[in-house]
């Protein structure tokens, strides 16, 4: 399968806890994204990356989040301290720059905060 | 900043009928791109139709189809004889196609779509 993968896809954890989410894009694809779907809701974009560079982080990420996508291949999602309102799904989507091309997505990963 | 609303948090449809799905959109921008993507049950988003705002003829895949009105802001998407398979979440989206911002999606809320046999 050469589709974006997301690792792990559901993850249930203690308020308080870390969690990591990992992203391997489409192995050609040079943009990565991250967006946060919660229920009832579209998803909604949380930071964008070309190559290594994280070149925009939303305002929906708080201090308690970190991305990083050393060697611009996968991307990692690390929420510090996590509280029962980061419960959501997690989305990582990938492209290749330009404007027409498509954004594709992984499956997602389920967070559930207890 | 731009919005996208989809009026319609659940529609259904017989199978083999025609549904259409509305989004309105609201952007300052003059170039841009908008989407309908669609999430299954397995909950991965797949792309099912992209329009270019400097196009005016309407796009099409298929049985995919949209009605696109520039000046009302206005970007539905027509199901043509529907299919089981066409059963899930329906997102309209929004994207700039130049400037600072041309990598970013903005969503509507979705449209959950049933087909009933």
């Amino acid at each position: 399968d050469t589709g974006v993968s997301q690792d792990p896809r559901h993850k249930i954890t203690k308020r308080g806890q870390n969690v990591t989410f990992r992203c391997d894009p489409i192995s050609e694809h040079n943009r990565l994204y991250w967006y946060r779907q919660t229920l009832g809701q579209g998803p909604e974009f949380l930071t964008y990356f070309q190559n290594e560079a994280q070149l925009e982080k939303s305002r929906l990420l708080s201090d308690r989040f970190s991305a990083e996508r050393p060697k611009g291949s996968f991307s990692t999602l690390e929420i510090q301290r996590t509280e029962q309102g980061d419960s959501a799904m997690y989305l990582c989507a990938s492209s290749l720059a330009g404007m027409l091309h498509t954004i594709y997505f992984g499956e997602g990963s389920w967070l559930t905060v207890v | 900043a731009q919005t996208v609303t989809q009026s319609q948090p659940e529609m259904s449809v017989q199978e083999a009928e025609t549904v259409t799905l509305s989004c309105t959109y609201d952007t300052s921008e003059s170039d841009y791109y908008l989407f309908w993507y669609k999430q299954p049950p397995s909950r991965q988003m797949i792309l099912v139709i992209r329009q270019e705002a400097y196009k005016q003829q309407n796009a099409t895949e298929n049985r995919f189809s949209v009605n696109f009105q520039k000046a009302a802001k206005s970007f539905s998407l027509k199901i043509s004889d529907s299919q089981l398979g066409d059963a899930a979440m329906y997102f309209c989206a929004y994207r700039d196609r130049g400037g600072g911002s041309n990598y970013k999606l903005t969503f509507g809320k979705g449209t959950l779509l049933t087909v009933n046999p």
